[in-house]
């Protein structure tokens, strides 16, 4: 069965600090792998996503992933949260060639200013 | 350029009445379609999808059913309510064939009373 794990249910940081979230997904294979945003009271926005090639992502505001294939990870990562990150983060995956996509359970994110 | 829309935003049901979510695509043809409920602690989960017309596929046994009457229109029924089934539910389309990212509408707040 397909799954995607997010291990950090909640992260508290300051301003400035640095942020990776962690995400794992479980099948081999070819897969697409997304992160997606979800800010209080709007609905969710994709951040970044991978296909093929490169495998360091750029993002939107600042955010970027790394696709390790070995660890079948792909890690979000920004070097300075802002207050206004504070957000719900989720990583999800498709299999290539299938439809379905699938989502993990969420990370919280509270940036204190 | 693609919309999606999904309502109502807000709806208060007694048990044991009937369900009936809608949600619609502009600007694309052939959608991949998706039913999720996101429930906090435990993220999106995938209840429903769709590659096509009458074409349904179901992730997890429920009180609920889908159905997808249009290309671009995707319902999501039950047809006597459960406590259990109160949550947030939102549906998603995607670009069919290649696979692209996931594009939310704004989601159903569904309480049972």
């Amino acid at each position: 069965a397909q799954s995607v794990s997010q291990h950090n249910h909640h992260v508290i940081l300051s301003e400035a600090a640095s942020l990776e979230l962690g995400c794992n997904y479980s099948y081999g294979g070819t897969v697409n792998l997304f992160w997606y945003v979800q800010y209080p009271g709007q609905h969710l926005q994709l951040l970044l996503k991978y296909f093929s090639g490169d495998p360091l992502v750029k993002g939107i505001k600042g955010f970027e992933a790394e696709f390790i294939k070995s660890k079948f990870s792909f890690n979000l990562r920004k070097p300075s949260v802002q207050w206004s990150d504070t957000a719900e983060y989720f990583c999800a995956a498709r299999r290539g060639g299938y439809q379905k996509v699938t989502f993990g359970t969420g990370t919280k994110l509270q940036v204190i200013p | 350029s693609q919309t999606i829309h999904q309502w109502p935003a807000t709806l208060v049901q007694p048990v044991g009445s009937p369900l009936s979510l809608e949600c619609t695509v502009e600007g694309t043809s052939n959608p991949n379609l998706y039913w999720y409920r996101q429930a906090a602690g435990r993220g999106l989960q995938l209840l429903f999808y769709s590659v096509g017309i009458g074409q349904i596929s179901s992730e997890v046994p429920q009180n609920l059913s889908a159905s997808r009457p249009q290309d671009r229109q995707f319902i999501l029924s039950s047809k006597k309510l459960l406590l259990s089934d109160s949550g947030f539910y939102l549906c998603a389309w995607s670009v069919a064939g290649i696979g692209t990212e996931a594009f939310f509408g704004q989601g159903t707040r569904l309480t049972v009373v």
